[in-house]
């Protein structure tokens, strides 16, 4: 069964940092890898997709990278600002009983202290 | 664009009820699904439609039915709410289901359903 871990579950940093989020999944047969955040009270806003071929993707200050032989990928986010204050989750796309689906990790939540 | 919108936003319903959660998307996607939100539980998928007509379970489906009769629309059913169901639910659409060629998820901003 596919596994997304994040760790930590909770972080906070002062303003300008840069920051790594970390994501780790069991299987490495995936299709793709999506970061999403979420705001308090709000759905998920996807931020980038990295497809099974590909190693990085980058959005202004965002880039996210995927190691698929360890089962890894990170976000980082660079010069941080209290409003990228969310929760992160990322999640895998793969084939389970014949049909592509969506596994999440639990997120972690960031705090941006100004 | 609308994208994908979710109706209604908040819910409170008593144990034996029954209701619908609309969920319409306007990208003409045609994979869509349901999640539910819980906490220490992350998003988990309990049904999902790859197109008109055709629907599947997820991860966890007891107590919910899908229908797809347009591209559009996506309800979900809960037949006999219990205080379990209690939840933030969230509809999700993309286009292409094409290996190697996944395109993001689109959500909506969620329906959080209270069963008392």
């Amino acid at each position: 069964k596919q596994e997304v871990t994040q760790i930590p579950a909770a972080l906070s940093v002062p303003e300008g940092e840069n920051l790594v989020l970390n994501c780790s999944f069991t299987d490495s047969a995936i299709y793709n890898l999506q970061w999403f955040r979420q705001d308090p009270g709000k759905g998920l806003t996807s931020l980038l997709l990295i497809q099974s071929s590909q190693r990085e993707q980058t959005s202004g200050r965002l880039n996210a990278s995927l190691d698929k032989s360890s089962g890894r990928s990170t976000l980082y986010i660079a010069a941080s600002q209290p409003g990228d204050s969310a929760t992160y989750l990322c999640a895998v796309r793969k084939v389970i009983g014949g049909a592509q689906k969506l596994v999440f990790g639990q997120g972690t939540r960031l705090t941006i202290n100004p | 664009n609308a994208g994908v919108t979710q109706t209604p936003k908040f819910q409170v319903l008593k144990t034996g009820q029954s209701m619908t959660l609309q969920c319409a998307q306007d990208m003409n996607h045609e994979y869509m699904s349901w999640y539910r939100q819980d906490p220490g539980m992350g998003l988990r998928l309990i049904h999902y439609s790859v197109g008109a007509g055709i629907t599947d379970q997820g991860e966890v489906p007891n107590g919910y039915n899908v229908s797809r009769s347009t591209t559009e629309d996506f309800p979900l059913r809960l037949l006999s709410a219990a205080p379990s169901q209690t939840s933030v639910y969230f509809c999700a659409s993309s286009s292409t289901l094409l290996p190697g060629q996944g395109q993001p998820q689109h959500f909506g901003d969620g329906t959080r359903l209270s069963i008392l």
